[in-house]
């Protein structure tokens, strides 16, 4: 029952160092999404995967770069952080595109 | 204008409660709809989708008004256990969600 497993869990960045947020769901899911969580502004979707083999961007992209690298996994990395890039990062997967999210449990970064 | 738009409250009511929150949305294409459900510093669960005709779940009661864009959840005997924020999504390509609504119920 692991469903959709995000590692790591804490970070602490440096600006300027890159880092890269791993996802893998073992559901069999199409579809999978990248949001971050900032408080008041609710989650906002940086990169998503409607298949295996196809990215595009959400509203957020700015600073980030994803690869699907197969139907399981789905990476999000940050190549040169910066502080504004502190928050709450979550992945998501789903069946199609009638479906919920479920949800992994989250990254908590912060960028000094 | 945000595409979905929520009360950030807080609501805080005594148990027993009935408690409702809506949620309005500016996509007119949108196709489904649904309430998730987030505890502190935890990851989003879906607590139910939102049908055209009004669904509910136990205690729960979710309504959409495509008329006028809107989505609605009804808490009924609230419980000290549904302190939480509540997000509402509509879902087009990709899911959009509110800025959620805090919920505090209080013995």
């Amino acid at each position: 029952n692991a469903g959709v497993t995000q590692t790591p869990k804490f970070q602490v960045l440096k600006t300027g160092q890159s880092m890269t947020l791993q996802c893998a769901q073992d559901m069999n899911h199409n579809s999978m999404y990248w949001y971050r969580q900032d408080p008041g502004m609710g989650l906002r979707l940086i990169y998503y995967s409607a298949s295996e083999g196809t990215t595009d961007k959400g509203e957020v992209p700015n600073g980030y770069n994803v690869s699907r690298l197969n139907k399981r996994e789905f990476s999000l990395r940050l190549e040169s952080a910066a502080p504004s890039q502190t928050s709450v990062y979550f992945c998501a997967s789903r069946q199609g595109l009638n479906y919920g999210y479920t949800f992994g449990s989250g990254t908590r970064l912060t960028v000094v | 204008r945000k595409e979905v738009e929520q009360d950030p409250g807080p609501f805080n009511v005594p148990e027993g409660a009935t408690v409702a929150f809506n949620c309005t949305y500016s996509n007119s294409a949108s196709q489904s709809f649904f309430w998730y459900r987030q505890d502190c510093r935890k990851e989003p669960k879906l607590l139910m989708s939102v049908y055209s005709s009004g669904n509910e779940d136990g205690r729960f009661t979710a309504q959409l008004n495509r008329a006028s864009q809107y989505i609605s959840l009804l808490i009924r005997d609230s419980k000290l256990s549904d302190s939480a924020t509540y997000l509402c999504v509509v879902n087009n390509n990709d899911m959009r969600f509110g800025a959620g609504t805090r919920l505090t119920v209080k013995p």
